[in-house]
C-alpha cells in the first residue's frame, strides 16, 4: 500500500478553470501538508493541517484552499488557475517531527 | 531570515569517485536539519535527521555532517544508482514545516 497518495498524477487545464487534487495517507499520521516545487525544483511549503486544523497558511494566494475531512486526507483546491500556477504539488504527512516527512508522488499541473 | 543554501547546484561523478555535497544554513533555533534524496519524477524521500553540531549519520554509501553554520552530504565511491537531487532542508522554532534548499543534482557514470 502507498503510504501517501495524490490524485491524479497529472493535471493540465485552462486558465479560468477550477480544480482540485487529492491526498490521502494510511501512516495514522496527525499533520498534513502541501509543498509546491517550481521549475526550478525549489520546494515550498503551502500549508500544513495538524488534526484538522489548519496551522500554517505561507503567503500563498487566496485562490488556493486545503480542506481536510479527516484526518487522513488532505485536498488542495484551487479557484481561478493562472499560468503561474504550473508546478508539482506535493502533498506530505509527519508524526512527531515536520522534517521526517513521507511525500506523495507529487501532482503535475500545467495551466494553459 | 531562514534560509538554506545548497552547493553545487549540479555534480558529475565517475563511478566510484567520492565526494561531499554542502547545505549551509541560517535559522532562528534549529530543530533539525534533514537530507532527502528525489529521483526524476517522485517525491523526496527521507534520508538523514541531525539535531547537534558534531552528530553524523550514516546509510550505505552516505554520511552526512553537521557543524553550527553546515551539513555535507559525504558520497564514499558512489555508484550510478545514486544519481538523485539531493534536499537539504531545516526546521525552525519559527515555524512548523521544513525551509528546503534547492538541491544538488548528482550524477554519477560508469
Amino acid at each position: 500500500d502507498t503510504a501517501v497518495s495524490q490524485t491524479p498524477k497529472y493535471l493540465v487545464t485552462q486558465m479560468g478553470n477550477d480544480k482540485s487534487i487529492k491526498c490521502e495517507q494510511n501512516l495514522g499520521h496527525d499533520t498534513m501538508y502541501w509543498y509546491k516545487q517550481d521549475s526550478k525544483k525549489f520546494l515550498k511549503i503551502m500549508f500544513s493541517y495538524n488534526n484538522k486544523e489548519l496551522i500554517i497558511n505561507e503567503t500563498v494566494p487566496n485562490r488556493f484552499s486545503p480542506k481536510s475531512p479527516d484526518k487522513a486526507h488532505l485536498n488542495l483546491h484551487i479557484n481561478s488557475l493562472e499560468l503561474g500556477d504550473s508546478a508539482v504539488y506535493f502533498c506530505a504527512s509527519s508524526q512527531d517531527s515536520p522534517g521526517r516527512a513521507f511525500f506523495g508522488q507529487g501532482t503535475r499541473l500545467t495551466v494553459v | 531570515e531562514d534560509q538554506v543554501t545548497q552547493s553545487p547546484e549540479a555534480l558529475r561523478l565517475q563511478e566510484g569517485e567520492s565526494s561531499s555535497l554542502n547545505c549551509s544554513y541560517t535559522v532562528s533555533g534549529l530543530r533539525g536539519l534533514f537530507w532527502y534524496r528525489q529521483d526524476p519524477g517522485k517525491g523526496p524521500e527521507f534520508l538523514f535527521t541531525l539535531y547537534s553540531a558534531g552528530e553524523e549519520k550514516e546509510k550505505e554509501r552516505l554520511k552526512a555532517t553537521l557543524t553550527k553554520k553546515e551539513s555535507f552530504l559525504h558520497i564514499t565511491a558512489p555508484k550510478p544508482e545514486d544519481s538523485a537531487t539531493y534536499l537539504c532542508a531545516v526546521g525552525s522554532q519559527a515555524g512548523t514545516a521544513l525551509i528546503f534548499g534547492k538541491g544538488t543534482t548528482l550524477s554519477v557514470s560508469s
